[in-house]
């Protein structure tokens, strides 16, 4: 089955700095990727996805990259607030309906 | 607005008791899903669905039985509870199409002691 490794787990920065999240996936059939964020005591929600037929999505300060040769993608947020501060699972999806998850980042954004 | 509700929020439960969580979903998604999350392992899937009547097991599938007679209803059931299933279990629903984000209910934190 798929498998999904999520670097690194835990991430600080400055407000104002930008944060890299990189995920590798396994199964070269796996063609959406979306990412989550979950605030604490909160339920994930999707912040950004990217399908295999697209390099590079951008949305306001989010963007994520979509290497497929390589197996990975990566999720970018510049200008980093204290608002940001949660934990960020990618996945992804090689089969109808169902996704394999990350082991999560948790980001920490320093005011 | 999508809403996949779980029937509640906090749960405590005896070692050996049969424990039900149960999942509605109000979108007539196909597909519903169990996790399980813990510090540190993310989100790993215990079983899902894709129609009425239909399951497949995840990748923790042990301890864990599953039960949907309703399109919107996805119940997940702990035959015999175990202080090592002390967590917290998330339900998610998605449309058929694979290329759509997931949306998940408000988890439900066990404990069983």
């Amino acid at each position: 089955g798929e498998n999904v490794e999520q670097h690194p787990s835990t991430l600080s920065v400055q407000e104002g700095d930008s944060a890299v999240i990189k995920c590798t996936y396994s199964d070269s059939a796996s063609n959406y990727f979306p990412w989550y964020k979950q605030e604490l005591g909160k339920r994930p929600q999707l912040i950004i996805d990217i399908r295999s037929n697209v390099g590079e999505k951008k949305d306001q300060r989010i963007a994520v990259t979509l290497n497929k040769t390589a197996k990975h993608f990566s999720l970018h947020i510049t200008e980093t607030q204290p608002e940001d501060s949660a934990v960020y699972f990618c996945a992804a999806s090689s089969q109808a309906g169902k996704s394999t998850f990350g082991d999560g980042t948790t980001l920490t954004v320093k005011p | 607005d999508v809403k996949v509700t779980q029937s509640s929020r906090y749960l405590v439960k005896r070692t050996g008791e049969k424990v039900f969580l149960e999942c509605v979903q109000d979108m007539d998604h196909e597909n519903m899903f169990w996790y399980r999350q813990d510090p540190g392992l993310g989100l790993r899937l215990i079983y899902f669905s894709y129609d009425v009547k239909m399951k497949e097991k995840g990748d923790i599938p042990e301890g864990y039985s599953v039960s949907r007679e309703k399109k919107e209803r996805f119940s997940l059931i702990l035959e015999s509870a175990s202080t090592n299933q002390t967590s917290m279990y998330l339900c998610a629903s998605r449309p058929q199409t694979m290329n759509t984000e997931a949306f998940f209910g408000q988890g439900t934190r066990l404990t069983v002691v």
